[in-house]
Order: C-alpha cells, then structure tokens, then sequence
C-alpha cells in the first residue's frame, strides 16, 4: 500500500465549474500538508500549504485537512482553462521526526483539464 | 529572485552509458533535494543535503546513482551505468533552513535511456 494515494483521472471540467481534488494517506506521522500544480514539462510549485487540521483559502483556492480521516482535498472555484495541468498532493512529517524530516511524499497526480 | 536552475533540459542516453545532471539552487537555500519523477507518478525523493552534507540518501540506488554538493551550493546527480527504467525527470528543489521548509523546484531534466 502507498504512503499517500491519488486518484489520478484524467479529470475534465468545463469553464467555471467547482474541482474537488483529493488524497488520502496511512502515515499518522505526516503533520504538514501541501498541494502543488504541475505544468507540462515544468517543475510543481506551490499552491497551498497546511499545517496539522483545518482550512485554509486562498483566493479560488480551498485546503482542507481532516487529520482523523487521514484525507486532504483541494477545492478550486470558478475554475479556469489556467487551472489545466497536474495537481500534486504532499507531506511530511514534523522537524522532530529526526533529520530527514524535508522529505516530501507525493501523491501520484491528478490530471485536470478546464475546457472553455 | 532567480529559481532553481537545472541543466540540461533533455538528454537522451542509450543504457548502459552515464550521465550527469546539475542543479544550483536559490541563493542562500541551505538544503537540497533531488527527486526522481517517473511519468504518471508524483515526485520520489532520491537525496535530501544540508549544506554539502547528505541527511537522507534511503531512496538512492547507490550501485549506480552517485550525488555531490561541494561547497554546499551547487549539486551534480550522476548515473553509471543507466538503465532503461532510469528513464524520468530529474528534479532538483531547494529551502531555507527551519520547520516550514517550503521547498521550490527547477522545471526538471528529462532522461530518456533507449
């Protein structure tokens, strides 16, 4: 079984619908949450960043961690034909967790594509 | 601010031959990564340095796979010999010191071994 699971689509919405991008993970260790979008043939970057439960909103973008489910999702509004690429959940655990703790693990990507 | 820069951009290799790959991060970023992403898959990680020192090379096939930081800036990744399932892109991240440790990514060398 994988540390962190991602369904990996292809999703395809049209222009202005609401995505629901999700993981779920089995490591308890796991405390920081991000989310990263990935164009074709460049480096992820970071979308959003959480610590332990809870939300956090930015703009048309909505994290969510449930950390007694061990499931995080990623809700895009109004979405856009910009929002096209791969979107990459990941974690890792706290800086006590010895020093290996930058180690990020990934989910495997979910593929969206907005059409106009 | 500049990103983080990788070089080359492609390479086609046939297996059994070597290659290298460089990275040079963010000014001041003290730890660097360098992940292996295979198409389809999310980002594994290979080879975690603080400064020139490694922290976590658990993931690093050691009989092939070889990584330096000198100095503690720039890094070379390096594959002798390459195999056909070494075929991926090669990412290089890098972060500042401390518990958010937000890391930022360079677009990648892509290796396609024939």
């Amino acid at each position: 079984q994988k540390e962190v699971e991602q369904d990996p689509g292809p999703l395809s919405v049209p222009e202005g619908a609401i995505v629901s991008l999700n993981c779920t993970y089995s490591n308890s260790a796991f405390q920081y949450f991000m989310w990263y979008r990935q164009y074709s043939r460049k480096g992820p970057e970071l979308l959003m960043y959480t610590y332990s439960s809870g939300n956090k909103e930015d703009g048309r973008f909505t994290a969510q961690v449930d950390k007694s489910s061990k499931y995080i999702s990623l809700f895009i509004r109004d979405s856009q034909p910009s929002d096209s690429a791969t979107y990459l959940c990941a974690m890792r655990r706290d800086h006590a967790g010895g020093t290996s703790y930058g180690k990020l693990t990934f989910g495997q990507g979910t593929i969206l594509t907005v059409h106009p | 601010e500049a990103g983080v820069a990788q070089s080359p951009r492609y390479k086609i290799i046939e297996k059994r031959q070597s290659v290298a790959f460089w990275c040079n991060p963010i000014s001041g970023h003290a730890t660097l990564y360098w992940y292996q992403q295979i198409l389809g898959q999310g980002p594994k990680l290979l080879i975690q340095f603080q400064n020139n020192g490694v922290v976590d090379d658990s993931q690093l096939p050691k009989d092939r796979f070889s990584a330096e930081r000198l100095k503690g800036v720039d890094s070379t990744l390096k594959i002798q010999p390459a195999k056909l399932e070494d075929s991926a892109v090669y990412l290089c991240a890098s972060s500042l010191r401390g518990a958010k440790n937000i890391q930022y990514f360079g677009a990648g060398t892509r290796l396609s071994v024939l």
